[in-house]
């Protein structure tokens, strides 16, 4: 499949904000999506971007895009214990089939 | 509430095994998705299926088969199973066009012994 990486993990305060990473080599991907997997869970859709937008916030959750870099960022603010899980970084770069990176395990520590 | 639901959550299988991994979605997607899941590798995509008895191959297809005989119900086979095959799998389902959110199930987790 297409290449998306991410860092594998990532420790942080509580209260404080996360910020997770992701790279991809296909620039052909209409979506971009952020995936959160919670202990003995399946995936669920936490946000997503469209291909043209630069930033996208919803909440809490701030999605940047350079398109030029190719690379995807997922910002945190005021980070909870509720928020530990694992975060997939995901595009549709052929067609309608999802392409996961490797998932970022976040452990928000008191 | 819309759902996906995998037959099991845990399984244990032995090597050589025929195994069948079962998906039911409730909301009428006509794609459907089978994942394993490893640690440090993320999801990999085995074989999807995006209308009754349509199916392709993802990136990993070796020693599986699926069948789609009903729209809502997608089947993961493991033809003989082998330990490299113990794994967590999951199902996701979506509409067909593009941007449309992904819905998994809870997962599977296989041991092949």
């Amino acid at each position: 499949g297409e290449d998306v990486e991410q860092s594998l993990f990532l420790s942080v305060r509580e209260g404080d904000s996360s910020v997770i990473n992701c790279t991809y080599t296909d620039s052909s991907s209409t979506y971009l999506y952020w995936y959160k997997q919670e202990p003995g869970a399946g995936l669920q859709l936490l946000t997503y971007i469209f291909s043209n937008m630069d930033m996208k916030q919803d909440q809490r959750l701030t999605v940047l895009l350079n398109k030029k870099d190719k690379h995807l960022s997922l910002r945190i603010a005021d980070t909870q214990t509720g928020d530990s899980a694992i975060y997939f970084c995901a595009g549709d770069f052929n067609d309608y089939k999802l392409s996961f990176g490797a998932g970022t395990t976040v452990t928000v520590r008191a | 509430d819309v759902k996906v639901t995998q037959s099991s959550r845990y399984l244990v299988k032995r090597t050589g095994e025929k195994v069948f991994l079962e998906c039911v979605q409730d909301m009428d997607h006509e794609n459907m998705f089978w994942y394993r899941q490893d640690p440090g590798l993320g999801l990999r995509l085995i074989y999807f299926s995006y209308d009754v008895k349509m199916k392709e191959k993802g990136d990993i297809p070796e020693g599986y088969s699926v069948s789609r005989e009903k729209k809502e119900r997608f089947s993961l086979i493991l033809e003989s199973a082998s330990t490299n095959q113990t794994s967590m799998y999951l199902c996701a389902s979506s509409l067909r066009n593009r941007g449309s959110e992904a819905f998994f199930g809870q997962g599977t987790r296989l041991t092949v012994v």
